[in-house]
């Protein structure tokens, strides 16, 4: 089975700080994803990458960066946590192109 | 912008019944297409994809696609309570994968 963990279940961060999210995954997908999840906007894409060093910019990228140093690994930065970016965080891959995307357990962060 | 929408509901469907959920999509250039289920406080899971024009069915579920239109949905033949829960239409072009809002849907026993 595809596993993708992220590496917790919730954050509390302070305004301001720098917040790192971890995503590993362990079946050699191309692609991985984040997301952001707030109720009645379903998921929205922040970053996408498709290869190592690759990202791509989603549809709501201010406030985050993203690295991709290795295959199996996607991290989200924020910069500096601001109270509108509280919400679920939600990593997942895929295989390849126009395949389906497996989710990990999802991040709930509040900045305070 | 690329742009999924769906009806966010809620839908609500006797046991029994036949759910229908609707999505359309703004990129003519979409190659793939999913439905996926998200049960409160759960992170989504596949239900179904689609490549190709046309119905797919699996089990109880079907999947209709038509690209001329730029609309993809789902039905649920026999709804059972169990399948009460969120579902997100994923639009997929080359590497990227898009949601929509999601559609609630309620099976009343």
């Amino acid at each position: 089975d595809v596993k993708v963990t992220q590496s917790s279940r919730y954050l509390v961060k302070r305004t301001g700080e720098k917040v790192f999210l971890e995503c590993v995954q362990d079946m050699d997908h191309e692609n991985m994803f984040w997301y952001r999840q707030d109720p009645g906007l379903g998921l929205r894409l922040i970053y996408f990458s498709y290869d190592v060093k690759m990202k791509e910019k989603g549809d709501i990228p201010e406030g985050y960066s993203v690295s991709r140093e290795k295959k199996e690994r996607f991290s989200l930065i924020l910069e500096s946590a601001s109270t509108n970016q509280t919400s679920m965080y939600l990593c997942a891959s895929s295989l390849g192109r126009v395949t389906e995307a497996f989710f990990g357990q999802g991040t709930r962060l509040t900045v305070v | 912008q690329k742009e999924v929408e769906q009806n966010s509901g809620p839908l609500s469907v006797p046991e029994g019944a036949i759910a229908s959920l609707n999505c359309t999509y703004s990129d003519r250039g979409s190659q793939s297409f999913f439905w996926y289920r998200q049960y409160s406080g759960k992170s989504p899971e596949l239900i179904m994809f689609i490549y190709s024009n046309g119905d797919k069915e699996d089990g109880r579920f079907t999947a209709q696609l038509n690209k001329a239109s730029q609309y993809v949905s789902l039905l649920i033949r026999d709804s059972q309570p169990s399948d009460s829960a969120t579902y997100l239409c994923a639009v997929s072009f080359n590497n990227d994968m898009r949601f929509g809002a999601g559609t609630r849907l309620t099976v009343k026993p």
